[in-house]
């Protein structure tokens, strides 16, 4: 199994530009959940599905951040208009069911100008 | 407010160290307490724990959780350089049919020659 997967693995923009985050989650697994990790403030979820259907998006920090999932194997997070602030690694993680572990992909770092 | 809280927040022990970290958690529906290792890239699952009192193994490392006194602890014993990494702890949601995981800040562990 090639596990959780995601692109870019790094992206640099400019404030204000869109940007599109990817992930491929493992093959059968039910759950699907967004993470940013800082310094500052460590791992946060942002979004999370189950069976493609969004969840719990409490912790989208605002209107600039959406995420979609199509199919079971493929979701994104887009972040319109890109701020400074929004720099960090973004992580894509997958389960099987509900209080499992989960398993995350190599993330994507994103720095914006 | 559901959270979890490790510590301490950092350690620096030379190698051959015995080491213990700590997490408790308060949260209202708990499923699950896991523990994640995060080195320069994503996190990975060590272990998944959901009775008290039963302790699970990896080679050095061993957790045990106290659901009464809502705290787990993960040992590593011998400690090697390539320990060093951050150490996560994470609570599953029980709620509903939520896959949600609660995560605490991390323990940085640093392992010296």
């Amino acid at each position: 199994d090639a596990g959780v997967i995601q692109s870019p693995r790094h992206e640099v923009t400019e404030m204000g530009q869109e940007v599109t985050l990817r992930c491929k989650p493992i093959s059968g697994h039910d759950y699907l959940f967004w993470y940013r990790q800082t310094m500052m403030r460590g791992l946060e979820l942002l979004i999370y599905f189950n069976n493609n259907v969004p969840i719990d998006d409490s912790g989208m920090p605002e209107d600039r951040f959406s995420a979609k999932m199509p199919n079971a194997s493929f979701s994104t997070l887009k972040i319109q208009p890109s701020e400074p602030r929004d720099s960090a690694v973004y992580f894509c993680a997958s389960s099987l069911r509900s209080g499992n572990e989960q398993f995350f992909g190599p993330g994507t770092r994103l720095t914006v100008l | 407010e559901d959270k979890v809280v490790q510590s301490p927040l950092s350690l620096v022990v030379h190698e051959g160290d015995t080491v213990t970290l700590n997490c408790s958690y308060e949260v209202t529906n708990f499923r699950s307490l896991l523990w994640y290792k995060q080195e320069k890239k994503a996190p990975t699952f060590l272990f998944m724990l959901t009775s008290s009192g039963i302790e699970k193994k990896s080679g050095r490392l061993s957790s045990i959780l106290d659901k009464k006194e809502l705290f787990s602890i993960l040992n590593i014993t011998a400690t090697q350089t390539g320990d060093s990494a951050v150490y996560l702890c994470a609570v599953g949601d029980g709620s509903g049919n939520t896959g949600k995981l609660i995560f605490g800040q991390g323990t940085t562990l640093q392992v010296k020659p």
